[in-house]
Order: structure tokens, then sequence, then C-alpha cells
């Protein structure tokens, strides 16, 4: 089973700012199935990007994934008030894991 | 529009068997490439995937939880249905259901609080 790391555990930075969230792989994921989700207290995930760097229906360009083999990055160019929540990244290959999150909070 | 709903027993005893009930609608589970999964997330932690029905019956599950978990699809009620055998207080969580594309969930219903206790 492929285990995901997400870092760091929790990332504190103000309004405006760049955030870079990494999701580390035990194995090399395909990057058609690696996909990351938002989720605010008391609510569903939302789906941000599937395939690695692709933006779902109605996610903000401020959002962006890139990578491949075991390393992977979710970006969020300038932050909104709204942003702030805990992250998770996911792979699906021959089962379908999710990393432990990253909660993003205000500085 | 896609909407999918989780429905079930709020509490459940140690060692009794869970059935939840996924309903959803707007896409059809017989539809080719089509998908649904369960999740779940005990409170305070991250999320765990549990088990994932395609249009064509193919079944996945979580290896570790394999032994108990069942899916199973009913598509003229647009329904899939998860059981999980011999539930644990640990088993306490969140129960979601999510549409799949391209392996991930991009359509989730609100989670239902399942609580293991005697």
């Amino acid at each position: 089973e492929i285990v995901l790391t997400q870092s760091p555990g929790t990332l504190s930075l103000s309004p405006g700012e760049r955030a870079t969230l990494s999701c580390r792989a035990s194995q090399s994921v395909s990057s058609s199935y690696l996909a990351w989700y938002q989720q605010k207290p008391g609510q569903a995930p939302r789906l941000l990007i599937y395939g690695a760097s692709s933006r779902a229906t109605g996610i903000p360009d401020r959002f962006s994934g890139s990578g491949s083999g075991t390393d992977f990055t979710l970006t969020i160019s300038r932050l909104e008030p709204e942003d702030f929540a805990v992250y998770y990244c996911q792979q699906y290959g021959s089962s379908l894991t999710f990393g432990q999150g990253t909660k993003l909070e205000i500085k | 529009q896609i909407t999918l709903k989780e429905s079930g027993p709020t509490l459940v005893k140690p060692t009794q068997t869970l059935t939840l009930t996924c309903t959803f609608s707007g896409f059809s589970l017989s539809t080719s490439g089509v998908g649904v999964g369960w999740i779940r997330q005990p409170p305070g932690k991250a999320l765990e995937w549990l088990a994932l029905i395609y249009w064509d019956d193919d079944k996945r599950y979580s290896p570790s939880l394999k032994s108990r978990l069942t899916i199973t699809k009913d598509t003229s009620k647009n329904q899939v249905v998860l059981t999980m055998t011999n539930m644990d207080p640990v088993d306490t969580a969140t129960y979601y259901c999510a549409h799949v594309l391209y392996a991930a969930f991009d359509y989730w219903g609100q989670g239902t609080l399942v609580t293991v206790s005697s």
C-alpha cells in the first residue's frame, strides 16, 4: 500500500501570501491518479485538483498542482481568507490512500 | 446536478454490523466509467478510503478492512450500500459516499456520523 506523507503538518501564513503544500509518496504514483482536497470544519471535502494538475470544476486559478513520481505539490498563489482549511492529497494506484493532511492556518 | 446522501444508523453496538446506504441523483451507475466510493473520517482525524464500486460491478476494498466490508449497488434505485461487520468503538467516524471522477472523488455527500458504543 502506498503511503502519502504530507508536509508541513501545519502551515501558518497570512492572507495574500503564497502557500506551498507537499505530498510525498512511498512509491511512484501515476500522475493521472493524484488528487488534492480542501476540507473546512463540519464540511465534506472538496475536490481541488485531479490528475496531479487539473483543476476541478469551479476551482479558482490561484490553486495549482504539480509534480510526478513520488513528489507532488499544491500551490495557492495568493491566499484568500476562505482558503484557510485542511488539505489532503490522495492517490489511486493498486489501492487508494489519503495523506494525513496539512492544516493551513491564519498567522 | 449530482447529489449524494448517506443514510443509516447513528449508533451501533460493538460487534454489530453497520449498513449504510448512499442514495444519489444526477448520474447513473449503469453508465460506463462511473463509480461510487465510501470514505470515513474519525473525529479530528484524517480521511480513510473504504470501498469503491463501478458501473460494471467491479469492486475494490481497502486492504486493511477488506474482510469486514461489502459494497453493492442497486442501479434501479440509484443506491450503493456498504456493510461493515464486527463494529468496534474505533470505527466511530463520519462516513461519506462520493462520486468518482478519474480516480478522484468530485462530489461528496454531507456525511453521516456513526458512533459505536454499548
